[in-house]
């Protein structure tokens, strides 16, 4: 099967400016995750889908941060305006409902906030 | 609530030697535990996952695991490390009924040539 796709791969910004990351989750898979994982730290959840509902989004900075997925499938993770301490990579993962499915991450997307 | 506990944030070991790297987990109900690895600028790749079935796990590369329900414990073993080893191991749970991943903070695998 395919894997979970992000892109942009990288991005370099300044701070204030916003920022869009997409991802497209492996097909089938019903929960849909985003991470932020800062250097040197393990990934912490920002948002949780499933389907197109959201599960879990206590962890995200709604003043600033903002996550959609169309239609139960793509999803997208939005940063406006982006701060220094939001460099980071930013993961996507998804998994079936199962619980017992194990959860299949993409390659990330490095930001870096000038 | 869940939560994971790595006991060291740093392991080195010599080429060919075993390997162990420690994780406590507290889970409310019965859990699912993974290992994750994560290789310099790589993305986060599975490694093994218990699931309530068989108490020894075992994984690529050569990892394996024991589930320890009484000691709370998910260690991750390896007979003989390999250079390629080296790498960021992510311990993980997640609970039936709330489907959240919880990361432990992660244990730096350093092999000595």
């Amino acid at each position: 099967e395919a894997g979970v796709a992000q892109s942009p791969r990288y991005k370099i910004i300044e701070k204030r400016q916003s920022v869009a990351f997409w991802c497209n989750p492996i097909s089938g898979h019903a929960t849909l995750y985003w991470y932020q994982q800062i250097l040197g730290q393990g990934p912490k959840l920002l948002i949780q889908f499933q389907n197109n509902g959201v599960v879990d989004d206590s962890q995200l900075p709604k003043d600033r941060f903002s996550a959609e997925r169309l239609k139960g499938v793509d999803s997208t993770l939005k940063i406006q305006p982006a701060k220094l301490e939001d460099s980071a990579v930013y993961l996507c993962a998804s998994s079936r409902i199962e619980v017992l499915a194990g959860v299949n991450f993409g390659p990330g997307t490095r930001l870096l906030v000038l | 609530a869940q939560s994971v506990t790595q006991l060291d944030s740093h392991v080195s070991v010599s080429e060919g030697t075993p390997v162990l790297l420690r994780c406590n987990y507290s889970s409310s109900y019965s859990p699912s535990l993974f290992w994750y690895v994560q290789h310099p600028n790589k993305g986060l790749q599975l490694l093994l996952k218990y699931t309530s079935a068989a108490t020894l796990v075992k994984g690529i590369n050569g990892f394996e695991a024991e589930f320890k329900k009484s000691e709370t414990s998910f260690h991750l073993t390896k007979p003989s490390a390999h250079m390629s080893d080296a790498a960021e191991y992510f311990c993980v749970v997640r609970t039936f009924g709330n489907e959240k991943l919880t990361f432990g903070t992660g244990t730096r695998l350093t092999i000595i040539p």
